[in-house]
């Protein structure tokens, strides 16, 4: 079945500095790849999409790309703030049969003031 | 704004008893999924459903069952809980056509 692999687990920045998170996939089908965050204490909200029709999603300052050649998608965000702090999960839309979606490991994002 | 309440926010049991997981929503979304959520880990889907009276197996359905009695609820059953299943719990529910999954805010159960 598809998969998704995150091996960021902990990435610590200062305010200001470049987020940069990435994943790689694996499907049969054409991908829609998902970038959700979780805040502490709240269930993960989808924070961004990205489909083979748009490549790239924009959110909040957020970007997400993907590149087809390498089966890999990137979360990345010019200037982090402090409130940015969260875990990042980067997820995979399984079309075969019933929909699934299936979650990286995520990444936890610790910003520094 | 689509909802997703669970119930209860936290439990404690013992090693083998018997826990149920409350889901709720309203978003008249066909799809409902269970995960578990562990550090390392990820999200790992338990079980799903695309209508009342569906079940899906997931990827970690070991020792749990789930029933969907209605386009609303869906519940988690733990009949024998083990130390293993002590994890934080989420619910989603989603349209067709991939639209954004929707979850609730976690149950936290711990098995001692």
């Amino acid at each position: 079945g598809d998969s998704v692999t995150q091996k960021q687990g902990q990435v610590t920045l200062s305010e200001d500095d470049f987020l940069f998170i990435n994943c790689t996939y694996s499907t049969t089908t054409y991908p829609t790849l998902l970038w959700y965050v979780q805040y502490p204490g709240q269930g993960p909200q989808l924070l961004l999409k990205v489909t083979t029709a748009n490549n790239k999603g924009i959110s909040r300052g957020f970007e997400a790309t993907y590149d087809k050649g390498t089966t890999s998608f990137h979360l990345q965000k010019a200037s982090v703030q402090e409130s940015d702090s969260a875990v990042y999960f980067c997820a995979l839309v399984d079309y075969t049969g019933n929909y699934k979606y299936v979650f990286g490991a995520g990444t936890r994002l610790k910003v520094i003031a | 704004e689509a909802a997703v309440t669970q119930s209860p926010r936290n439990k404690v049991t013992v090693t083998g008893g018997n826990v149920t997981l409350s889901c709720r929503q309203t978003n008249s979304h066909n799809y409902m999924y269970w995960y578990r959520q562990d550090t390392g880990h990820g999200l790992r889907l338990i079980h799903y459903s695309y209508g009342a009276g569906n079940l899906q197996i997931g990827d970690v359905p070991d020792g749990y069952k789930a029933t969907r009695t209605t386009q609303e609820d869906f519940f988690l059953l733990l009949e024998l809980a083990s130390p293993s299943q002590t994890s934080l719990y989420f619910c989603a529910s989603s349209g067709y056509n991939a639209e954004t999954l929707y979850f609730g805010s976690g149950t936290r159960l711990t098995v001692l």
